[in-house]
């Protein structure tokens, strides 16, 4: 089975920051990955998918990078709506989600 | 706009089936591939499984035993049923469409359904 490693399992953020999220798979993946957001007693909204492409509607704020086993999920200027708990998925063999990282206030 | 509904007993014993449904409106189920996923209270998410229009399927390798999802083309729903049930499986639990062909996501969710097993 492939595992998906989420780092850090939170942070800490103010408005306008530049925040940062990686996710690890234990075995090449591609780019059979994906992110999701997911906002409390909420179901989880994809955000990113086959790595670097935004579905429409997402903000241009979003972006994802990377490829075979290290992947990147990146916020340019974090807004209130953003704070969240932010989830990797790879869909290369299964469907396995990361852990997830939760995004807070500073 | 095709939306998802999760329906099902919100209460389940220790060892008995839990079984859930889920409707699709507003679209076809033909052509895609139909998740269910779980998350815990407090925790992250965990994919059972998915089923095609046709009936294939494939499941989470840890839940293989336990898990079984279908789908009525007829009724435009899918179903879970999950044996066994713990005091482990009380979850929420979401159903969502993934496209059947690469790149996989998961693009419209159900608003999930909370599920206790307790006694």
């Amino acid at each position: 089975d492939i595992q998906m490693t989420q780092s850090p399992s939170s942070l800490s953020a103010s408005v306008g920051d530049r925040v940062t999220i990686t996710c690890r798979a234990s075995q090449s993946i591609s780019t059979y990955l994906n992110w999701y957001q997911q906002k409390t007693g909420k179901a989880p909204k994809l955000l990113i998918y086959a790595a670097s492409r935004l579905p429409s509607g997402v903000p241009s704020r979003f972006s994802g990078s990377g490829s075979g086993t290290d992947f990147t999920l990146t916020i340019s200027s974090l807004q209130p709506e953003d704070f969240a708990t932010y989830y990797c998925q790879q869909t290369y063999s299964s469907r396995a989600f990361g852990q997830g990282t939760k995004v807070e206030i500073k | 706009q095709v939306q998802l509904q999760e329906s099902g007993p919100g209460l389940v014993k220790p060892s008995e089936t839990l079984s859930l449904t889920c409707t699709v409106s507003g679209g076809s189920i033909n052509n895609y591939l139909w998740n269910w996923i779980r998350q815990p209270p407090g925790e992250g998410l965990e994919w059972l499984g998915h089923v095609s229009s046709t009936g294939s399927t494939s499941y989470n390798p840890s839940l293989k035993s336990r898990v079984t999802i279908s789908a009525d083309t007829s009724k435009n729903q899918l179903s879970l049923k999950l044996s066994s049930v713990t005091a482990e499986d009380t979850a929420v639990y979401y159903c969502a469409r993934c496209g059947s062909a690469w790149p996989y996501y998961m693009d419209v969710w159900g608003k999930g359904t909370t599920v206790t097993v307790s006694s």
